[in-house]
């Protein structure tokens, strides 16, 4: 059975003092471990997807990087904006007429100050 | 961009009654979409693959009969929650893929389900 386990739960952070999320998983084969960012009662919004250990994805202040058994999201700089739920999920390479499903963690909370 | 919507975004019915989400990817095809059940405060949990023109395939431990799903084009895919009951109340959110671009999956924004 696919596991996602995100760590730490909960990240409290002042504006400008970098961090990283962890995102420890095991799957029958990774097709891709995907990053999303939740804001309260909306969907999840697409960050990043990465596909094989070594990969490495820039978008603004965040660069997220894969091995063989996790993924960090780092961000540099952070901004009170960038609260939210960060959320990482893994694809399995899997057929079958669930192709595609993602297996989600439980997600980081990050808070950010000014 | 690849934009999906829900609706509605709330709705808030009676027990015994049926509520029916749409989730509609709007700027491409998706052959498979998906529908998620989230906690406050707790992840998303699939629920069903939803794939354009079969039945759907329901994880362990939903209910096929309580929460019908139909995807009859590219664009479109229905969540009918059947006599609904206060535990049902949820946030729902719908997924697709869009088949040949890495694979990639986008979400709708929810929906809010109470059922009083």
């Amino acid at each position: 059975e696919d596991q996602v386990t995100q760590s730490p739960e909960a990240l409290r952070l002042q504006e400008g003092e970098s961090s990283s999320l962890n995102c420890s998983y095991t799957v029958s084969g990774l097709r891709g471990l995907f990053w999303y960012r939740q804001d309260p009662g909306k969907g999840p919004e697409f960050l990043f997807t990465l596909y094989s250990a070594g990969e490495e994805k820039e978008k603004e202040r965040l660069k997220a990087t894969l091995t063989k058994k996790e993924s960090f999201l780092h961000i540099t700089a952070p901004k009170p904006e960038d609260s939210a739920t960060y959320l990482c999920a893994v694809q399995a390479d899997t057929g079958g007429t669930s192709y595609g499903k993602l297996t989600f963690g439980q997600g980081t909370i990050l808070t950010v100050h000014p | 961009g690849a934009v999906v919507s829900q609706h509605p975004s709330r709705v808030i019915c009676k027990s015994g009654t049926s509520v029916k989400i749409e989730c509609r990817s709007l700027d491409f095809q998706a052959t498979t979409m998906f529908w998620y059940r989230q906690f406050p405060k707790k992840s998303l949990m699939l629920m069903a693959t939803s794939n354009e023109g079969s039945k759907a395939t329901y994880e362990q431990g939903v209910e096929k009969d309580k929460f019908l799903i139909n995807h009859a084009s590219l664009t479109l895919s229905t969540l009918t929650v059947t006599s609904a009951h206060p535990e049902d109340s949820s946030f729902y959110i719908c997924s697709a893929r869009r088949a040949g671009v890495n694979n990639e999956q986008f979400f709708g924004p929810g929906t809010r389900l109470t059922v009083l």
